[in-house]
């Protein structure tokens, strides 16, 4: 069974940093390239950032390019997302996401996690 | 960037009725590549249908997409209790990705 876990969302203020992770299991995480969706209160779902399976490559959307930072570890089965400089904008519910094709681009979304809220906020 | 119109925005409807989704791209998506995710209240999306026309396995067959294009559809054959949701759909046939902005089916 796929599962992903995600962890680390919580309350921040305006310019601060957190750190997402997201524990995969129950598929070859090395060979699926991964992502991360968010979903603001209320509000429809937004692609933020994605890698592929063997990290090389990443992709950003332009609201948190610069600003945020994804990697993985394939040894762990793990998905992290770093965000710093974050803005009250950045206030969402943050799902780990495996893509249903293993090539970063051009694919939907099979398995999402719980998600882990993120509020920004002073 | 593609973007998605989804409408309509809500759709009030009785159990056991057939509804009606309908997503618009503002360019055509290529291969069809458009997919079709179910939203209960608090809960994950979870991907019903991809390719414009296959339904994931174990999507109940009441559930189907159709179209081609700019125009797709998602129809609910007959609205069982747990449809009630928000439904969107996610083009990924160029980057970036996009998603609609959800239609929202609720009970009449």
């Amino acid at each position: 069974e796929v599962q992903l876990v995600e962890s680390g969302g919580g309350l921040v203020q305006p310019g601060g940093s957190l750190r997402l992770s997201c524990s995969a299991s129950g598929f070859t995480f090395n060979i699926f390239a991964m992502h991360w969706v968010r979903q603001a209160p209320g509000k429809g779902l937004e692609y933020v950032s994605a890698i592929a399976s063997n990290g090389l490559s990443t992709y950003y959307a332009d609201s948190v390019n610069g600003r945020f930072t994804i990697s993985r570890d394939n040894s762990k089965n793990t998905l992290d997302l770093q965000m710093s400089s974050l803005r009250p904008e950045d206030t969402a519910v943050y799902y780990c996401v495996k893509g249903r094709d293993v090539i970063v681009g051009s694919t939907c979304f099979d398995y999402w996690g719980q998600g882990t809220p993120v509020t920004v906020s002073s | 960037e593609i973007v998605l119109t989804q409408s309509p925005a809500t759709l009030s409807l009785s159990p056991g009725e057939r509804a009606t989704l309908s997503c618009r791209a503002s360019q055509s998506v290529s291969r069809n590549q458009l997919a079709w995710y179910h939203q209960a209240p608090g809960q994950a999306p979870r991907l019903l249908i991809y390719g414009a026309s296959n339904r994931v396995t174990g999507i109940p067959d009441r559930f189907s997409g159709s179209g081609s294009g700019t125009d797709f559809t998602l129809s609910i054959s007959r609205l069982e209790p747990e449809d009630f949701a928000v439904y969107y759909c996610q083009q990924y046939g160029s980057s970036p990705l996009t998603f609609g902005g959800g239609t929202k089916v609720e009970m009449k």
